[in-house]
């Protein structure tokens, strides 16, 4: 089955710090593989993702994250951690069909 | 544009009782998701339809959960008997296939306690 892995339940980073949300995957053929944001009492809204092509993603707010093939990782970063970047981060792999499956979250909290 | 709209936002019930979730997808999305999100388990895919066709049900707890897609612009996930531990927040998601991105939008989501 598809799945992906989130090591850390949590991720402390002060203001302005570089941050990285850790991701793994375990898939059978080429990963399709996603990061989605997910702000208190909200749905979860699409940030990045890869399909094929460059290993360094550019998405929304800032966010990047690198495929890594020979590691299996998917790693989420910014360059500088804002206080609003504090949120529910959720990686992501095509499972059957269209649908995808999630990992468990990784809270992010950012200092002033 | 409207995005995915969920009702009710908020349910509390006693266990025993019926409930039932609503969901309208984005105008023109053909495929439609149910995932039910709890501290323990993280998020988990319920069903899916496409084109109002329910593709993959095996991650429906039991019996007691529902789902149906009348019509493309609604669908209905309904447990009965609802359980304590059905509580959760439950979130549909639609997207469009045919410009298929990986992007699933999202509603707000149907926070459910069962007492």
């Amino acid at each position: 089955a598809q799945s992906v892995a989130q090591p850390e339940d949590q991720v402390n980073v002060a203001e302005g710090n570089p941050l990285t949300v850790k991701c793994t995957y375990s898939v059978s053929g080429n990963p399709y593989l996603f990061w989605y944001v997910q702000y208190p009492n909200r749905g979860l809204q699409f940030l990045l993702k890869y399909i094929t092509g460059d290993n360094l993603v550019k998405g929304s707010y800032g966010f990047e994250a690198e495929f890594n093939k020979s590691q299996t990782s998917f790693h989420l970063k910014k360059p500088s951690a804002l206080v609003s970047d504090s949120a529910l981060y959720f990686c992501a792999v095509r499972a059957s069909g269209y649908a995808l499956n999630f990992g468990k979250g990784t809270s992010l909290l950012v200092t002033p | 544009d409207a995005g995915v709209i969920q009702s009710p936002r908020h349910e509390v019930t006693e266990m025993g009782q019926e409930v039932t979730l609503r969901c309208k997808p984005i105008s023109g999305h053909d495929y439609l998701f149910w995932y039910r999100q709890t501290m323990m388990r993280g998020l988990e895919l319920l069903i899916y339809f496409n084109n109002n066709v329910p593709i993959d049900d095996s991650g429906m707890p039991e019996d007691r959960f529902s789902a149906k897609m009348p019509n493309a612009s609604f669908s209905t996930l309904k447990i009965q008997p609802s359980e304590p531990r059905d509580s959760a927040v439950y979130f549909c998601a639609s997207s469009l296939a045919g410009a298929w991105t990986g992007e699933l939008f999202f509603g707000e989501g149907s926070r459910l306690t069962v007492l």
